[in-house]
């Protein structure tokens, strides 16, 4: 199986902040890489597909980049509602696995 | 408008079955492949189980193949996942997910259904 790992686990920043969050595979799924945002007791929301595609309808502060077996998230200007929860996910392969995910807090 | 609505959840004991139902509307259900995702309790989340849009290609974790069975009624425009051999590492939220074409990503996530799986 292929393994996702992101980090950070964690993350504090403020609003206005830009944020990066990085993902990595254990072995090249090209661009099959995908961004989720999950806020508590909700479903996971798509953001970003094949690496650097916005899913419509996703303010276009977020943005991804990457291929291969390096990935990252960037929301380029916080704002209170993006404070949650995000997930890698790779669909090279099944299993189609997830990154443990990272939390992103108000400091 | 896309909708997902999943039902079926509840408590079970160790070694039981369960059925949850994933009803779909606002898309030609048959054309698109379907997914399970879960969440465990404080934890992240995992890919369960997809299968394509006639049924007949399905794909499952290793952790609930041989257990677990999806399957599709198009004409019912309801996924299902059967869920037999219950365990308590089972005990989850269960989503059920739109796959987009070429892409396999979700784009569209129903509100999950929890299963709790306890003596």
């Amino acid at each position: 199986d292929i393994q996702m790992t992101q980090s950070p686990s964690s993350l504090s920043a403020s609003v206005g902040d830009r944020v990066t969050i990085t993902c990595r595979a254990s072995q090249s799924i090209s661009t099959y890489l995908n961004w989720y945002q999950q806020k508590p007791g909700k479903a996971p929301k798509l953001l970003i597909y094949a690496a650097s595609s916005l899913q419509s309808g996703v303010p276009s502060r977020f943005s991804g980049s990457g291929s291969g077996t390096d990935f990252t998230l960037t929301i380029s200007s916080l704002q209170p509602e993006d404070f949650a929860t995000y997930y890698c996910q790779q669909s090279y392969i099944t299993p189609y696995t997830f990154g443990q995910g990272t939390k992103l807090e108000i400091k | 408008e896309v909708q997902l609505l999943e039902s079926g959840g509840g408590l079970v004991q160790p070694g039981g079955s369960l059925r949850l139902s994933c009803a779909a509307s606002g898309f030609t259900f048959s054309n698109y492949a379907m997914s399970w995702v879960r969440q465990a309790p404080g934890k992240g989340l995992e890919w369960v189980s997809a299968i394509s849009g006639s049924g007949g290609s399905t794909n499952y974790a290793d952790s609930v193949k041989g257990r677990f069975t999806i399957s599709r009624d198009n004409s019912k425009n309801t996924l299902y996942l059967q869920m037999n051999s219950l365990r308590g590492d089972d005990t989850a939220v269960y989503y059920c997910a739109k796959v987009v074409d070429g892409y396999n990503n979700f784009d569209y996530w129903g509100q999950g259904t929890l299963v709790t799986v306890s003596s």
